[in-house]
C-alpha cells in the first residue's frame, strides 16, 4: 500500500518569497511517480508538477520545483517568487507500479493550505 | 483543446434518489479514473476504467455506486438511493496511459438533502 503524508495543515509566505511545502511517501514499489496539484478556492484540481522516482534531476517547471530526496523519501514542493494567486490548497499525490492491474491510480495527501500575503 | 469535462457541475438529490454523473476525457485519451473527495479531506480514489472495462474498482462502495465508460459516449458514475454521507465532489481524471500525468476535470459537487 502507498501512503503519503503532509505534515503541514497550513502555511503563510509573504508575497515574491519562496515556500517549501512538505511532502513524505511511503511505498515498497521499485517505481513510481510523484505529482503535486493546486486547488484554489473555486474547486478544480491543478496539475503542477511531475518527479518519476528514476528521474535523475529534480522536476522544474516554471516557478515550481519538486525537490525530490529518494533516500528520505521526501517529494517537497517549492514555489519561487510567491504570487497571490498563489493562494490554494496543494495535494502531494503519487502513482506506483505494483505489478497489479492498477498502478495508475492516484494516493493523494491530505493537502496543505497556502496563503500568500502581500 | 478542450480539457476533461464533468456535468452537471452541481447536482441537488434528495435521499433514495439517483444520481448520474458524465466525464467526457480529455481527446486521445483512453484512461478514466474517478476520485471522490469529501469536504476538508484530500481526493480518494474510487475507479479506474478503460475504455469498455473497469480495471480496478477497489474505491468503489460495495453497494448503490457503479461507473461505466462505453465504447462511444462519457464515462458514467451512478450512485443509486443516495444517502447524506454521498454529498461531495466528485472527480473525473484522464491520461493517454496508466502511469503518465492524470488531468482533472472541475468536478461535480453532489448534495444530498
Amino acid at each position: 500500500a502507498q501512503k503519503i503524508t503532509q505534515t503541514q495543515p497550513g502555511m503563510f509566505v509573504q508575497e515574491k518569497e519562496a515556500v517549501t511545502l512538505d511532502c513524505t511517501y511511503d511505498t515498497s514499489d521499485q517505481s513510481y511517480g510523484l505529482f503535486w496539484y493546486k486547488q484554489p478556492s473555486s474547486g478544480e484540481m491543478i496539475f503542477l508538477i511531475y518527479q518519476g522516482s528514476y528521474d535523475e534531476q529534480n522536476a522544474t517547471e516554471g516557478r515550481y520545483s519538486l525537490n525530490f530526496q529518494k533516500a528520505r523519501k521526501s517529494a517537497n514542493l517549492v514555489i519561487s517568487a510567491s504570487q497571490l494567486g498563489d493562494s490554494a490548497m496543494y495535494f502531494c499525490a503519487m502513482t506506483g507500479n505494483a505489478g497489479g492491474t492498477s498502478y495508475g491510480k492516484l494516493t493523494f495527501g491530505q493537502g496543505t493550505i497556502l496563503t500568500v500575503h502581500p | 483543446n478542450a480539457g476533461v469535462m464533468q456535468n452537471p457541475r452541481h447536482l441537488v438529490r434528495r435521499r433514495g434518489q439517483e444520481a448520474r454523473l458524465r466525464c467526457s476525457p480529455m481527446k486521445g485519451h483512453s484512461h478514466v479514473y474517478w476520485y471522490r473527495q469529501l469536504p476538508e479531506e484530500g481526493l480518494k480514489f474510487m475507479v479506474y476504467l478503460q475504455k469498455e472495462n473497469i480495471i480496478d474498482e477497489s474505491g468503489m462502495p460495495k453497494e448503490r455506486f457503479s461507473a461505466e465508460f462505453p465504447k462511444e459516449g462519457p464515462s458514467i458514475l451512478r450512485i443509486q438511493q443516495v444517502v447524506r454521507g454521498d454529498s461531495a465532489a466528485y472527480f473525473c481524471a484522464s491520461s493517454p496511459q496508466t502511469g503518465l500525468s492524470q488531468y482533472f476535470g472541475p468536478g461535480t459537487r453532489l448534495l444530498v438533502l
